[in-house]
């Protein structure tokens, strides 16, 4: 069964530090995401990405974050510079289209330290 | 702003009880809302998806209902197993919003054997 990819499982960096999340979303999928939790609590939206573009962003994705997709299978989430409070798991999601069933990642640990 | 909330937070039941997470959300324009499951430090699973013109939608020992006129679903277990124990998220998706789901903070379900 077809899945959605992320590496690395668990990523410890130190403050300041940019660090590059990696995501390989299900082959046929146009629509791709990304989510945080933070530890204990909800899931929350930070991005979505179509054709190449932003299609929407929540006020969590700032200029600290971007969006990349750099060739026709990977799809990744660089953070500038690292904050403590960015320590989450970070959730990459695809989609067929907008409005239908989402498949979720295994997820990245983000520990800065 | 949609808020959803689910009810319990946390819920313990013995093997082979029938049992009923409930999830809410403030706004009923909603498109469709889709049912996870997320095992301790891993992904998010999904469960069912029910379109906003379902009433429910079932797979398995599992069926969910959706009420969008007043803001509620719920996730109907039957004969629950040990293998169950797990947190159910659910999340909304709204219209033209690039694909974002909302969610709750989850119901942590334990089944004792």
């Amino acid at each position: 069964e077809p899945e959605v990819t992320q590496t690395p499982s668990h990523q410890v960096t130190q403050m300041g530090q940019e660090v590059i999340l990696r995501c390989v979303p299900i082959s046929n999928h146009l629509y791709f995401y990304w989510y945080r939790q933070i530890l204990g609590q909800k899931v929350e939206f930070l991005v979505s990405f179509y054709n190449n573009e932003i299609s929407e962003k929540s006020e969590i994705f700032d200029d600290q974050f971007s969006v990349e997709r750099p060739d026709g299978s990977n799809f990744t989430l660089k953070i500038r510079s690292t904050k403590l409070e960015d320590s989450a798991m970070y959730f990459c999601a695809s989609s067929l289209e907008t409005e239908v069933e989402a498949f979720f990642g295994q997820g990245t640990r983000l520990t800065v330290v | 702003k949609q808020e959803v909330t689910q009810i319990p937070a946390a819920l313990s039941v013995p093997e082979g009880e029938n049992l009923v997470l409930n999830c809410s959300f403030t706004d009923s324009a909603i498109y469709n809302l889709q049912w996870f499951r997320q095992d301790p430090g891993k992904g998010l699973t999904s469960l069912l998806l029910i379109q906003s013109s379902q009433r429910e939608q079932t797979s398995g020992r599992l069926n969910a209902s959706l009420d969008k006129s007043s803001g509620r679903s719920t996730l109907y277990i039957a004969a629950s197993q040990p293998g169950d124990s797990a947190t159910y998220l659910c999340a909304v998706r709204l219209y033209n919003q690039g694909g974002k789901l909302i969610f709750g903070q989850g119901t942590e379900l334990s089944v004792k054997p």
